[in-house]
């Protein structure tokens, strides 16, 4: 069980958008569609932003959106606001009632 | 709304056993999947365990033969205990709640707790 591919960093401008990619195995992310995404800013707790793919928890803005194809999976985040800076986690379902994390992206809102 | 917060020493010995409980409010036990997950300092979250309210549990394999996940209904809480510790084990913990099906989102988590492991 390795982790899920993440890029270390993306950047972007307020007003942009910006996309994240989670890339994992036929074992994990492709084969099944519970790939969830946790947003963390410094010092606090993962915050659950999408989950199953693109479904958003009651309360996260729709700027945030998720979709998956083969064994990647893609957080975008539309209207970069300054808040939205911090580390993303992707997490997929693994089999066998086991869960693997990716190892994190940091985006930085310029 | 549920609230998670983890409690146990902030400092272990190597070979020695790791213990930590997370104190449950807000909301029933039951019904519901929990989980523990880690972050060594400047890394990623690593999953450690889930136990359901009726006791089955499920661990990340490679934890798995030192891990123990443990459930208290009564008292609103669930444990971990990770045995012969080393350097690596140094984290923040975090309790998550993991919803009511096998396959839920880590939907509450607990603000972490950091343990390290030093002689």
């Amino acid at each position: 069980q390795s982790a899920l591919t993440q890029p270390a960093s993306v950047s972007g401008s307020p007003g942009q958008s910006i996309t994240i990619s989670c890339t994992g195995t036929s074992s994990d992310v492709g084969s099944y569609n519970l790939v969830s995404w946790y947003q963390q800013h410094p010092g606090k707790a993962p915050k659950l932003m999408i989950y199953e793919v693109s479904k958003r928890p009651s309360g996260v803005s729709n700027r945030f959106s998720g979709s998956k194809s083969g064994n990647r999976a893609s957080l975008t985040i539309s209207g970069l606001q300054t808040e939205d800076e911090a580390d993303y986690y992707c997490c997929s379902y693994a089999g066998s009632s086991t869960w693997v994390f990716g190892g994190g992206t940091k985006l930085t809102v310029l | 709304q549920v609230q998670m917060q983890e409690s146990g020493p902030g400092l272990v010995k190597p070979s020695e056993t790791l213990s930590l409980t997370c104190t449950v409010s807000g909301d029933s036990i039951s019904s519901y999947y929990w989980s523990w997950v880690r972050q060594p300092p400047g890394k990623g979250l690593e999953w450690i365990a889930n136990i359901y309210y009726s006791g089955a549990t499920n661990y990340n394999p490679s934890l798995k033969s030192r891990a123990t996940i443990s459930l208290d209904t009564s008292k609103y809480q669930f444990s971990l205990k990770l045995s012969s510790v080393t350097a690596a084990d140094t984290a923040v913990y975090y309790c998550a709640r993991k919803g009511t099906g096998a396959y839920s989102p880590f939907d509450y988590w607990g603000q972490g707790t950091l343990v390290t492991v030093s002689s």
